[in-house]
């Protein structure tokens, strides 16, 4: 399977809003419910921040949250604050057990 | 909450297996959940490399599935990853995680770096 579609980078200035897409095919993120979003920061390992599309799991910021059309899915962060400078990824259900992540969008607060 | 620990060497050679193990603290294994394995080249992006589920059934990418080996150990509270025949392309921080639901991984470990190279 190929790694989702990921804009390498993208910004936005404190307390505005930033959307991430991630673009895969009827045979991942269009066919299930089962994308995942994970921050990581530098030197660190990933964290969760979505599930199942739009689940936050316990103690994610409201501010983050998840969406799915068609074979895109979305992160978007609102009311950006410096400490969500971060990398994040993507991941999706491609199907027979498999598991697919995207490339990595390096998120910028200017 | 659930911590993990991976350990293992962080030199091979070419050609040679690398082996890695996760050790859980704060969950028993044998309760349940999926545990997996992801790896990271440096400066790259995410690969997901296989799972397993509490009862031993194994789940591996396609793209690395003919060398690699992931087992559970109960008695330990422990699961672990070879890889065999490695080359430089298999220089990564590899990570282990939880999967409480399969499709996503709640929890990580810290990493370990791995360095393939003659």
């Amino acid at each position: 399977q190929s790694a989702l579609t990921q804009p390498p980078s993208a910004s936005g200035s404190p307390g505005q809003s930033v959307t991430i897409s991630c673009t895969g095919t009827s045979s991942d993120v269009g066919g299930y419910n089962y994308v995942s979003w994970y921050q990581q920061h530098p030197g660190k390992a990933p964290k969760l921040m979505i599930y199942e599309v739009t689940k936050r799991p316990s103690g994610v910021p409201d501010r983050f949250s998840g969406s799915k059309s068609g074979n895109t899915a979305s992160l978007t962060v609102s009311g950006l604050q410096a400490e969500d400078e971060a990398d994040y990824y993507c991941c999706s259900y491609a199907g027979s057990n498999n598991l697919v992540f995207g490339a990595g969008t390096k998120l910028t607060v200017l | 909450q659930v911590q993990l620990q991976e350990s293992g060497p962080g030199l091979l050679k070419p050609s040679e297996t690398l082996s890695l193990t996760c050790t859980i603290s704060g969950y028993s294994i044998s309760s349940g959940y999926y545990w997996g394995w992801i790896r990271q080249p440096p400066g790259k992006g995410l690969e997901w490399i296989g799972s397993i589920s509490r009862s031993g059934t194994t789940y591996y990418s396609p793209s690395l599935q003919s060398r690699v080996t992931i087992s559970v150990d109960t008695s330990k509270n422990q699961f672990s990853l070879k890889l065999s025949s490695v080359t430089a392309a298999d220089t990564a921080l590899y990570y282990c995680a939880t999967q409480t639901g399969y499709y996503s991984f709640d929890y990580w470990g810290q990493g370990t770096l791995v360095t393939v190279s003659s």
